[in-house]
C-alpha cells in the first residue's frame, strides 16, 4: 500500500534558522509528492508539490526535491520566520484505479521563536 | 469562489445523539473526502466519494455514514456519537485529473 512517514515533532527553532523537515514514503506505482501546511485554527492547504523524480518543488521560501531513489521529499528553508510555525504535512497521490484521494503523513509542528 | 465550506465550526454533543457535518464545495470537483484530525495520529480518511452517486470506505468509516446525492455536497452522519469520535474534522475536494486537495476550515467536534 501506500504510506508516508514524517519525522516527529515538534520542531523548534530561532527565527532565521535552517529548517528541514524528512518525508519518505512508499508508493505502488508512480506518485506524485505534496507538502501541505496547517496554520493554528485552520485547514490544510498546499505549500508545493513535485510530479516526477528530480522536480524541485518551492514557494514563499520553501523547497523540496523529489527524489526517487531516495523515494524522500524532504522540506527545507533557508531562514524561516515566526509566521511559518504550523504543522506541516507530507502527502503522496498515486492515480491508480481514477483514485485521487491523497496519503498523508501524521504531520510535523514547527515551532519559530523571536 | 467559496471553494470547501463546512458546517458547523464547532459542535458538542452528547452520548449517544446524532448529528450531520456538512460539506459543500462550488469548484465542481468530483472527489471529496472526510477526515479526522487527532493529535499524534496526523489525518486519518474516513469515507471518500469519487462522484454523485459513488462512496467508500477509508481507513476508519466505523460510526460514521456518508451519501454524495450531488457533486456539491458530501455530508457525514455520526449515527449514534461516543467520546473517542472526539477529534477536529475536515473535508477536502479534488477535481477529476486534478492533484491538489483543498480543505475546509475544519469541524472541532467534542462528545462528553
Amino acid at each position: 500500500g501506500n504510506s508516508v512517514t514524517q519525522m516527529e515533532g515538534p520542531v523548534t527553532l530561532s527565527e532565521e534558522a535552517f529548517l528541514t523537515i524528512n518525508c519518505t514514503y512508499t508508493a505502488t506505482g508512480y506518485p506524485s509528492l505534496f507538502w501541505y501546511v496547517q496554520y493554528p485554527g485552520e485547514g490544510l492547504q498546499l505549500l508545493l508539490k513535485a510530479t516526477k523524480a528530480d522536480d524541485k518543488g518551492s514557494n514563499k521560501g520553501f523547497e523540496a526535491t523529489y527524489r526517487k531513489e531516495t523515494t524522500s521529499f524532504h522540506l527545507e528553508k533557508g531562514s524561516v520566520q515566526v509566521s511559518d510555525s504550523a504543522v506541516y504535512f507530507c502527502a503522496l497521490r498515486v492515480s491508480s484505479g481514477g483514485s485521487y484521494i491523497p496519503t498523508f503523513g501524521r504531520g510535523t509542528s514547527l515551532i519559530v521563536h523571536p | 469562489n467559496a471553494g470547501v465550506t463546512q458546517t458547523p465550526k464547532f459542535q458538542v454533543l452528547k452520548t449517544g445523539q446524532s448529528m450531520t457535518l456538512q460539506c459543500a464545495q462550488d469548484m465542481n470537483h468530483e472527489y471529496m473526502s472526510w477526515y479526522r484530525q487527532d493529535p499524534g495520529m496526523g489525518l486519518r480518511l474516513i469515507h471518500y466519494s469519487v462522484g454523485a452517486g459513488i462512496t467508500d470506505q477509508g481507513e476508519v468509516p466505523n460510526g460514521y455514514n456518508v451519501s454524495r446525492s450531488t457533486t456539491e455536497d458530501f455530508p457525514l452522519r455520526l449515527l449514534s456519537a461516543a467520546p473517542s469520535q472526539t477529534s477536529v474534522y475536515f473535508c477536502a475536494s479534488t477535481r477529476t485529473g486534478g492533484e491538489v486537495a483543498f480543505f475546509g476550515q475544519g469541524t472541532r467536534l467534542t462528545v462528553v
